[in-house]
């Protein structure tokens, strides 16, 4: 158990749909990372957030969204869904404090299907 | 940009040794990571390189060459639970921290 809890485990909707994904980090970690994985693909950098402020952004669509509240915990919102997004989507979490090692610690994912 | 390249799949007998390379290309470098990831699982972490040499953590080894931007995971008398996909990655050029991963080796451990 990484201590980065994701819900909801598994997502069902259909295309044009809107859905949220939340993630809460590990105890003491500021940042927050999203990634999407396709089926039999890497892992996709989505969007980061710092400490509640966005920090680097990826390969995110403008039809995706994401926010970091003042516990810490994120959202990632997925809107307009195309059959395209079904994926797996993780979020991750580390201390993100200045040091060259900064582990990233992955929740379990959250897999969308989208009908 | 950042690229990472990895062997697709590797196949192995269980007790044996399996190297998974991995060859990067990056402006600046803040180190490598490898992490494990089963299927339908989260990916976990493994090993972090930041300086040339070996590091060892029980049955897993990564080694890293900054000179010639490459590094590999070692894993030892293999376990059928060892199958998995293994990615390295590296930290974004900025200050970010965040990860660009490789697309992955898939190991298949057999009897």
């Amino acid at each position: 158990d990484s201590g980065v809890t994701q819900t909801p485990k598994h997502l069902i909707t259909a295309t044009g749909q809107r859905v949220t994904l939340r993630c809460s980090p590990r105890s003491g970690d500021l940042s927050v990372y999203w990634y999407q994985q396709s089926l039999d693909q890497g892992l996709q950098f989505l969007i980061q957030y710092y400490n509640g402020e966005e920090r680097a952004k990826g390969n995110i669509l403008e039809r995706f969204s994401a926010q970091q509240f003042p516990d810490l915990h994120s959202e990632l919102n997925l809107s307009s869904l195309e059959l395209g997004d079904s994926a797996l989507y993780f979020c991750a979490s580390s201390v993100a404090s200045g040091a060259s090692t900064d582990t990233q610690y992955f929740g379990p994912g959250t897999r969308l299907t989208v009908l | 940009g950042q690229s990472l390249e990895q062997p697709s799949e590797v196949t192995a007998v269980e007790g044996a040794i399996v190297q998974i390379n991995c060859t990067y290309q990056t402006s600046g470098f803040y180190g490598l990571s490898w992490y494990q990831q089963h299927d339908g699982g989260a990916p976990t972490f493994l090993s972090y390189n930041a300086l040339d040499g070996l590091e060892e953590t029980g049955r897993f080894s990564s080694f890293l060459s900054r000179s010639d931007s490459y590094g590999y995971l070692l894993l030892q008398e293999l376990q059928m639970k060892d199958s998995a996909s293994y990615f390295c990655a590296v930290r974004d050029e900025d200050s970010s921290y965040k990860l660009i991963f490789g697309s992955g080796t898939r190991l298949l451990v057999r009897p």
